[in-house]
């Protein structure tokens, strides 16, 4: 019964290739978000749907692309890895109840570039 | 200088100890302030959400903001060898999209 899931855990890949990283969220939440937490611990978000349409797109070079196949959702592909890549990458989902916003995280995807 | 500051750490302290953890912040249009836990190798958790100056407290934990100072913290009460983790601060301007501080790596010691 996890509430947000990703896979895979773990991705260790060359500098080059493509891959991507599913998101799943069984809360019924309207919006998703992809973050990057960097070596220094800073999580900075990436994107955010909401119904499946892109509402948020931070500067994030266009090897990345998000898609949103439904509610529930949310993948990350991304073209042409580099090293500069390597991060944990969360996935997350939220409502907005009473004006007050609670985003649920995934466990994260580490992934690591060669 | 990033719009929110947090002190990395690691700030250890023994079991028992009352913790205080702080962030600052340089943009005075965030509106609602927030907490989470990570513990290693895990997805942050929502500890504690507020949206006016003053404390707001849960349990052990009270969030205090004062945004005259653009100041926020989080106590931590009796602290327990469980409450080891990295704490990140958040913010939200009104888009609902937060900003993070770097977090602080905290250690509880029994």
């Amino acid at each position: 019964d996890t509430a947000v899931s990703q896979t895979p855990k773990y991705l260790v890949t060359q500098m080059g290739n493509d891959k991507s990283i599913k998101c799943e969220q069984n809360l019924g939440h309207d919006t998703m978000y992809w973050y990057k937490q960097d070596s220094k611990k800073f999580l900075k978000i990436m994107f955010s749907y909401n119904n499946k349409e892109l509402i948020i797109n931070e500067t994030v070079p266009n090897r990345f692309s998000p898609k949103s196949p439904d509610k529930a959702h949310l993948n990350l592909h991304i073209n042409s890895l580099e090293l500069g890549d390597s991060a944990v990458y969360f996935c997350a989902s939220s409502q907005v109840d009473r004006s007050q916003e609670t985003q649920y995280f995934g466990p994260g995807t580490r992934l690591l570039v060669l | 200088q990033k719009e929110v500051e947090q002190d990395p750490g690691p700030l250890s302290v023994p079991e028992g100890a009352i913790v205080s953890l702080n962030c600052t912040y340089s943009n005075s249009a965030f509106q609602y302030f927030m907490w989470y836990r990570q513990y290693s190798r895990k997805g942050p958790e929502l500890l504690m959400y507020t949206y006016s100056s003053g404390n707001k407290e849960d349990g052990r934990f009270t969030a205090q903001v004062d945004k005259s100072s653009k100041y926020i913290s989080l106590f931590i009460r009796d602290s327990q060898p469980s409450d080891s983790a990295t704490y990140l601060c958040a913010m939200v301007r009104g888009s609902y999209i937060p900003t993070f501080g770097r977090g602080t790596s905290l250690i509880v010691h029994p």
